[in-house]
């Protein structure tokens, strides 16, 4: 079951301006990942946020969780033709589970 | 280099026909992953292993049959009963504690007509 939704399904921006992702899901969790894809290609993990984080940063990375809401932002500034990529949110959920539940992914395309 | 291998890159067979699909990790990872992905679509759990010769179905195991006779090696048999087989694998390796990062294989693009 897919408990991460992603929106919007697809994004589209200029080089250079900043691109942000929301991810929603329904249950409570450990953690929770952000993931690029790629055309064609596996995923490449980016960045966790534990459930008592409330803000992350990694470069141009900056990822916001919001429990109460249970919702997570993915913003990434400065973009670039080469962050053309679906980004999807992986949500690590309760104990004993070794399980990510992956959402549908938004769409980035980054125009030069 | 450590990683995921996955081959072939893409595959294609006549539907009545299992096909294998290759994983090998050298990040000496106790957990493996195969996963399902369809156009446009997120990322299905086929199956899991956590540690050698045990495995656990993932939400769409039917049709699907894997292996864990190796920690490195984590084959996935796609058989003649799954019902639309044409997809995106991708398997993924993750250490065997919290929290699970996962480290992907450049997926195979099986094709079956």
């Amino acid at each position: 079951s897919q408990q991460g939704e992603e929106d919007p399904q697809a994004l589209s921006i200029q080089e250079g301006e900043n691109a942000t992702m929301n991810c929603s899901y329904k249950t409570s969790i450990n953690n929770l990942q952000w993931y690029r894809q790629n055309s064609g290609r596996g995923l490449v993990h980016l960045i966790l946020i534990r459930s008592n984080e409330r803000e992350k940063h990694s470069g141009r990375l900056r990822v916001t969780l919001d429990t109460s809401k249970k919702s997570s932002s993915l913003l990434i500034t400065a973009s670039r033709a080469a962050d053309t990529a679906s980004y999807f949110c992986a949500t690590e959920s309760g104990a004993g589970s070794y399980q990510l539940t992956f959402g549908k992914g938004t769409k980035l395309s980054v125009i030069p | 280099d450590g990683g995921i291998t996955q081959s072939p890159k893409y595959l294609f067979r006549k539907e009545g026909q299992n096909v294998t699909l290759s994983c090998e990790q050298n990040l000496n990872h106790d957990a493996m992953y195969w996963y399902r992905q369809d156009p446009g679509q997120g990322l299905r759990l086929i199956y899991y292993s956590q540690i050698v010769n045990d495995f656990q179905k993932g939400d769409i195991a039917e049709g699907y049959s894997v292996s864990r006779e190796k920690k490195e090696s984590f084959p996935l048999t796609v058989t003649s009963a799954q019902k639309n087989p044409t997809a995106f694998y991708l398997c993924a390796s993750s250490e065997d504690r919290r929290p699970y990062e996962q480290y992907f294989g450049p997926g195979t693009r099986l094709t079956v007509t």
